[in-house]
């Protein structure tokens, strides 16, 4: 069963913080990794895409990927109220058809 | 105009009812994807499709089927609504190859009476 893991949370923030959460996958032959913002009664949104091991930077948000311990983080930077929401993992497998979601991280950032 | 459109965005029905969501996308993809989402348990595969002459069963197909009308439509049917699948139902797409993001729509919120 391949499985993508996070911590439900809430993880808490100050406003201007770094924000950190993390995800870990099962199937060492996952090639693409996907982090999706979702705000409550809406629908995932497309936040950052990784495929090579390293960090890949877009504004304020950097991914970070690890494929040898099989995990893989989002950071915000500078976070703001706006940020509070779901942040979902998801991992596509080599030659897999579909996309595995992890259950989401609930991060809440304080004024 | 949003590129992954879904109707109706709510819907209130009885049990036994037949329900149909529909689903239309502009962005040009081949695959489109049914997902329901329960609080607690994450998003759910329903049913894939990857052209109109391939539809594929995800996770938990049971009580429900698809239709594949054109590359930009994707209908998803309960055949007879029951009170467990009052859910988050959404619809994505996704260009596939070797990165495969997928794009969601709105979402439409179903009650199950």
């Amino acid at each position: 069963q391949k499985e993508v893991e996070q911590n439900s949370g809430p993880l808490s923030v100050p406003e201007g913080a770094i924000a950190s959460l993390n995800c870990t996958y099962s199937d060492r032959g996952s090639q693409s990794f996907f982090w999706y913002r979702q705000y409550s009664g809406k629908s995932p949104e497309l936040i950052m895409s990784i495929y090579s091991n390293g960090d890949k930077e877009d504004g304020r948000f950097t991914a970070q990927l690890n494929k040898a311990s099989q995990y893989v983080s989002l950071l915000i930077r500078d976070s703001q109220p706006s940020d509070s929401a779901t942040y979902l993992c998801a991992v596509l497998a080599w030659g897999n058809d579909k996309i595995i979601f992890g259950k989401g991280t609930r991060l809440h950032i304080l004024p | 105009d949003a590129d992954v459109t879904q109707t109706p965005r709510n819907r209130i029905t009885k049990t036994g009812k037949r329900i149909m969501l529909e689903c239309s996308q502009t962005k040009g993809h081949d695959r489109m994807y049914w997902y329901r989402q329960d609080p607690g348990l994450g998003l759910q595969l329903i049913y894939y499709s990857f052209d109109v002459k391939d539809i594929n069963k995800g996770e938990i197909s049971d009580g429900y089927s698809v239709s594949r009308q054109a590359q930009a439509k994707f209908s998803l049917s309960l055949e007879s609504a029951i009170p467990n699948q009052t859910a988050l139902y959404f619809c994505a797409t996704g260009q596939g190859g070797d990165y495969n993001e997928q794009f969601f729509g709105p979402g439409t919120r179903l009650t199950v009476l």
